[in-house]
């Protein structure tokens, strides 16, 4: 069955970076585009950027661009988002999700990682 | 950027009840996406391009609409429906998300 499985909660302090991982499991990596998204309470949902783990093509919302940067390593299935420079707006959970094939929605997420920005 | 409202922000149904979730979205998308988050879970995908239920979801789910707006029905509403439920575009960049529609059951 497919898994996304991510990282564990991360307390990190203002000015730094971090980077989270998704595990990918039960269906070829390549085959799918995946997603990082954001939420908080205040912003909701948001959507961060798009990454092909055949290419390493990366596609991001302008917002996060400069904040976010994804890779990928084929030979684990696992896909990587390094964010950078961290305040404490940039507290909040973090979802890997993949891309449905026939679509531009998402069918599998990962489990969500909690991030602190805190000093 | 697509701006999507849904409405209402809360309600509540009783078993039974019909409820209609709707999504307007500021300009124009060709298809809309809906999900179902409950409390602690991640995102789960119900409706796919705008009317095409999900694999594993239940029929007394269903999505219409076309244009600027929207809409996700649960005919006969279950208390495990009790959840939030977002809308989401990606006819234009970037990618966007409702804020979101919190159902309770009464």
């Amino acid at each position: 069955q497919v898994q996304l499985q991510q990282s564990g909660a991360e307390l990190v302090k203002p000015g730094t970076s971090v980077k989270l991982s998704c595990k990918a499991s039960g269906y070829t990596f390549t085959s799918n585009h995946m997603n990082w998204i954001k939420q908080t309470t205040g912003q909701g949902l948001e959507w961060i950027g798009i990454i092909n783990p055949g290419s390493g093509g990366t596609s991001y919302n302008v917002k996060f661009k400069g904040k976010a940067t994804l890779t990928v390593d084929k030979s684990s299935s696992t896909a990587f988002m390094q964010l950078s420079s961290l305040t404490p707006e940039d507290s909040a959970v973090y979802y890997c999700a993949r891309r449905i094939p026939f679509g531009v929605g998402f069918d599998y997420w990962g489990q969500g990682v909690m991030v602190t920005v805190s000093s | 950027e697509i701006v999507l409202t849904q409405s209402p922000t809360t309600t509540a149904a009783s078993p039974g009840e019909k409820v209609t979730i709707t999504c307007l979205a500021s300009s124009s998308v060709s298809n809309m996406y809906w999900y179902q988050q409950k409390s602690g879970a991640s995102p789960k995908l119900l409706i796919y391009s705008t009317s095409s239920l999900a694999s594993g979801v239940p029929d007394r789910f269903s999505g219409s609409g076309s244009g600027t707006s929207y809409s996700l029905t649960i005919n006969t509403m279950e208390a495990e429906d009790a959840a939030t439920y977002y809308c989401q575009q990606w006819s234009s960049n970037p990618l966007t998300f409702g804020s979101g529609t919190k159902l309770e059951i009464k």
